[in-house]
């Protein structure tokens, strides 16, 4: 699987958008991009992922670069429960499945 | 509900004695997994599981060991032979192991060994 490069931290107002970056340069063509985020103490939590086109879901917007060697993650109002870790990971379409976690991206929300 | 169960939330041990992670999964998932998450660290995968009676190693498997006799169920055994023990252990399952689909975490255990 390609590796991800994401910020160590970001700061954020609460009930401000939120873009989160993750670079990727080495992607294939059958890579999906994925995002988790955690909470201390707590497992993952799925949030999105796309292959091509940007995706929409109630938590998140996932927008893909043309080239695909980038994307973001947009949290359109950050809440203070929307600070946690989140996790930029590539999967192949037909890999044997397991997500390999960098050290992520700290957002921390400020009232 | 549906979801995944790990228990205990946290366990502590002797070093020298193996000890066993529960893991259950009610969302009648094929693929099951095992991470191991250090302090400020992202998860490493310990073992998976493509399906009952199947499993194959992740990158982190030695000192580890686990079985797949039901589909809900995939618990994993600590020996006394994993040199540093102490972790954050997180199991997760997915419909199927492919790229496509999102994997469930369960709330994760915490194992201090003294």
């Amino acid at each position: 699987d390609a590796k991800t490069t994401q910020p160590n931290s970001m700061e954020s107002n609460e009930e401000e958008p939120v873009h989160l970056p993750c670079n990727h340069s080495t992607i294939s063509g059958t890579d999906y991009i994925h995002w988790y985020r955690q909470l201390p103490s707590q497992g993952p939590e799925y949030v999105i992922h796309g292959l091509t086109s940007n995706v929409n879901n109630r938590m998140a917007s996932l927008a893909i670069a043309e080239d695909r060697k980038s994307s973001t993650l947009i949290l359109h109002r950050a809440t203070l429960r929307d600070a946690a870790v989140y996790y930029c990971i590539l999967r192949g379409g037909g890999s044997q499945g397991n997500l390999i976690f960098g050290k992520g991206t700290k957002l921390s929300v400020k009232p | 509900d549906g979801g995944i169960t790990q228990s205990p939330k946290y366990l502590f041990r002797k070093e020298g004695q193996n000890v066993t992670l529960s893991c259950e999964q009610n969302l009648n998932h094929d693929a099951m997994y095992w991470y191991r998450q250090d302090p400020g660290q992202g998860l490493r995968l310990i073992y998976y599981s493509q399906i009952v009676n199947d499993f194959q190693k992740g990158d982190i498997a030695e000192g580890y060991s686990v079985s797949r006799e039901k589909k809900e169920s995939f618990p994993l055994t600590v020996t006394s032979a994993q040199k540093n023990p102490t972790a954050f252990y997180l199991c997760a399952s997915s419909i199927y192991t492919d790229g496509y689909n999102e994997q469930f975490f369960g709330p994760g255990t915490r194992l201090t060994v003294l």
